[in-house]
This record gives structure tokens, C-alpha cells and sequence, in this order.
């Protein structure tokens, strides 16, 4: 069980255009979804939390404009990069948090690279 | 001071030998206490969690918490070049956000055949 899912798992697009990505856990109700990413030989950055049917928190430093959030159901969050340039271009991964766990330990899905050009 | 903090590395063991990976952390209320592995160009995957002082076995792996010395560890017996990675030490605290978990910067480990 706890599995979570990314789509698409790489995705090279033009500057300037604009990216989805989605998060779904496949097989438990997440309570909340984190939106991280990762340059190459660094460490996570958490980019935000979403919380199904509210508004995502995002962590200081990070463009709600620009890094759009969605979570509109228990199983689906989806990351929207807006405008993409290659600055952008990373590594994105979400996790999520059961509902019916206690420690509150995230599972990752297995990230989304993404290219600028 | 950062909130969770792991020596970078890399860490080199013998095959077969003992890997012993340390973590600290600065919120002395901290509730709960993870330990991730993360291969190269892929996303965490959780070990194990730990969240009462002592011990805690699974397999190889050993999980070690001190709450009092704010210390975690994890313990890799019979290391196997299978265990070549980057181990990311996690911890929820306290903060309003109850379910969002600090993580370190990652200790690189390399099993030596």
C-alpha cells in the first residue's frame, strides 16, 4: 500500500509555456500533499502543502503566481508551472500523508523531471 | 543552526560491515522521526520511522532515537552495494503545520566491495 503516482515523469517544454504536473495516490486518501523539488546534487526544498479543497500554503520564497497548486480531491493534487523558464528546469516530486496515519510519514511519487529550453 | 542536520559525506563502508548514519535536530518537541533513501535521479523511499526513545529493528536496518540528546540514528547491517545512496533523515515537530516534516540535507553512503 501507499503508493503515489506522477505524471508525466519527464517533460521537456518550450520558455515560456506552462507545465502541469500531477500527484494521485493510487491506493489511500491523502490527507495533505507536499510539492517538493530537487536541483541536481542538492537537497530537497519543500515548495508547498495542499490540503484537499483549501488553498496551499507555500513556503517562503516561492511564487504562488508562478508555482500553482491545486488539490481537488483526497487522491489528486496536480502542480501547474506557469511561464516555465529554464531556471525552472528540475526535479519535482510530490508526497502525501495518509489520512489514517498517526506519524504523519509522507510517501513519494517518483518525481517529474522537467527541461526548460 | 538548521533544523535537521546530517554530516554530507560521503560515508564509505566495506561490504558486509556496519553503517551507522547520525542525525540531530534542533525543536526538543519533535514528534516523530524518519529515515529515507534516495538513489540517484529517483525520489525518496521511506525506510523506516521511529518515534519513542530506544530502538527500533526492521530487517537490517536499526533505528535509534534519543530524545534527550536530540539525536537519531539509523544502523545498516551486512551493508550490500545495493545500500549505495543518499539517506535523508526527516522530523516532524511541533509547528502549526502538524503534518509537514523538516528533512536534512542528506548523508551520501557508498558500500565498498
Amino acid at each position: 500500500g501507499a503508493v503515489v503516482s506522477q505524471h508525466p515523469s519527464w517533460v521537456i517544454c518550450k520558455s515560456g509555456t506552462s507545465v502541469k504536473i500531477e500527484c494521485r495516490s493510487l491506493d489511500f486518501q491523502a490527507t495533505t500533499m507536499f510539492w517538493y523539488r530537487q536541483f541536481p546534487k542538492q537537497s530537497l526544498m519543500l515548495m508547498a502543502t495542499s490540503n484537499e479543497g483549501s488553498k496551499a500554503t507555500y513556503e517562503q520564497g516561492v511564487e504562488k503566481d508562478k508555482f500553482l497548486i491545486n488539490h481537488a480531491s483526497l487522491t489528486l493534487s496536480t502542480l501547474t508551472v506557469t511561464s516555465a523558464h529554464p531556471e525552472d528546469s528540475s526535479f519535482y516530486i510530490c508526497s502525501a500523508t495518509r489520512a489514517a496515519s498517526s506519524y504523519n510519514e509522507q510517501f513519494f511519487g517518483p518525481g517529474t523531471r522537467l527541461t526548460v529550453l | 543552526q538548521k533544523e535537521v542536520e546530517q554530516n554530507s559525506g560521503p560515508l564509505s563502508v566495506p561490504e558486509g560491515a556496519i553503517a551507522s548514519l547520525n542525525c540531530t535536530y534542533s525543536d526538543r518537541g519533535s514528534q516523530s522521526f524518519f529515515w529515507y533513501r534516495q538513489y540517484s535521479g529517483k525520489s525518496p523511499e521511506l525506510i523506516m520511522f521511529i518515534y519513542s526513545n530506544g530502538d527500533k529493528e526492521d530487517g537490517r536496518f536499526t533505528a535509534q532515537l534519543n530524545k534527550a540528546s536530540q539525536y537519531v540514528s539509523l544502523l545498516i547491517r551486512d551493508s550490500q552495494p545495493s545500500d549505495s545512496a543518499t539517506y535523508l533523515c526527516a522530523v516532524r515537530g511541533q509547528d502549526s503545520s502538524a503534518s509537514k516534516i523538516i528533512f536534512g540535507s542528506g548523508t551520501r553512503l557508498s558500500i565498498r566491495p
